[in-house]
């Protein structure tokens, strides 16, 4: 199986200012013969379930704020929050796609500093 | 609206059964994978299960492996996790998730989950 590792585990930014999370896997995600990572990000607030934001590494779902994108490839992932908001507070989560079983990493708890 | 809810959570003892169901609706059912995802309490989290858009190609994690059994009934519009032999380490909000678009994609749309606690 393709461990995820997410670094750090909880991080805490001021309003405004920009938060990254970063995500390592065991094993490259990048597929050759389409030249995509097979990586996406999610958001998950309390109580509710996972939102997509970030697929192939840097695609931005429909609807997701332009402050949150994705970059690198391979095994190295940064998810990035240019200008934390308050709505923002949540868990993050990185998953590989490319291999069974999908993957996800431990998770990121960004909070308002 | 595209929309997934899930049900069929519970209370169960250990070595007993449940079958989760979630329905779909505000999408062509049969053209997606689906798959089952859970998260035990305060953790992160882990995938279970997939099928593919007619029902004939499953997987499963080496942890439930011939325990559960996923399903789907396209006219139905549903996708059915039947979880057999539970245990303790079973305990988790239970999500399906619809695949984006094919085989290999991120997961697109979730439901609000369904809780599992096995105890005696």
């Amino acid at each position: 199986d393709i461990v995820m590792t997410q670094s750090p585990d909880s991080l805490a930014v001021s309003l405004g200012e920009r938060a990254t999370i970063n995500c390592k896997s065991s094993q490259s995600v990048l597929y050759s013969s389409d030249n995509n990572n097979y990586l996406s990000w999610y958001q998950q607030k309390p109580g509710q379930p996972p939102k997509l934001l970030i697929y192939w590494a840097s695609t931005r779902e429909s609807g997701v704020p332009d402050r949150f994108s994705g970059s690198g490839s391979g095994t190295d992932f940064t998810l990035s929050i240019s200008s934390l908001q308050a709505e923002d507070v949540a868990v993050y989560y990185c998953q590989q796609y490319y291999s069974t079983p999908p993957t996800f990493g431990q998770g990121t708890k960004v909070e308002i500093k | 609206e595209v929309q997934l809810v899930e049900s069929g959570g519970g209370l169960v003892q250990p070595g007993g059964s449940l079958r989760l169901s979630c329905a779909a609706s505000g999408f062509t059912f049969s053209s997606y994978w689906m798959q089952w995802v859970r998260q035990g309490p305060g953790k992160g989290l882990v995938w279970v299960s997939r099928i593919n858009g007619d029902g004939t190609s499953t997987g499963y994690a080496d942890s439930v492996k011939g325990r559960f059994t996923i399903s789907k009934d396209n006219a139905k519009n549903t996708v059915y996790l039947q979880a057999n032999s539970l245990r303790a380490e079973d305990t988790a909000v239970y999500f399906c998730a619809r695949t984006k678009a094919a085989a290999l994609h991120a997961f697109d749309i979730w439901g609000q989950g369904t809780m599992v606690t096995v105890s005696s």
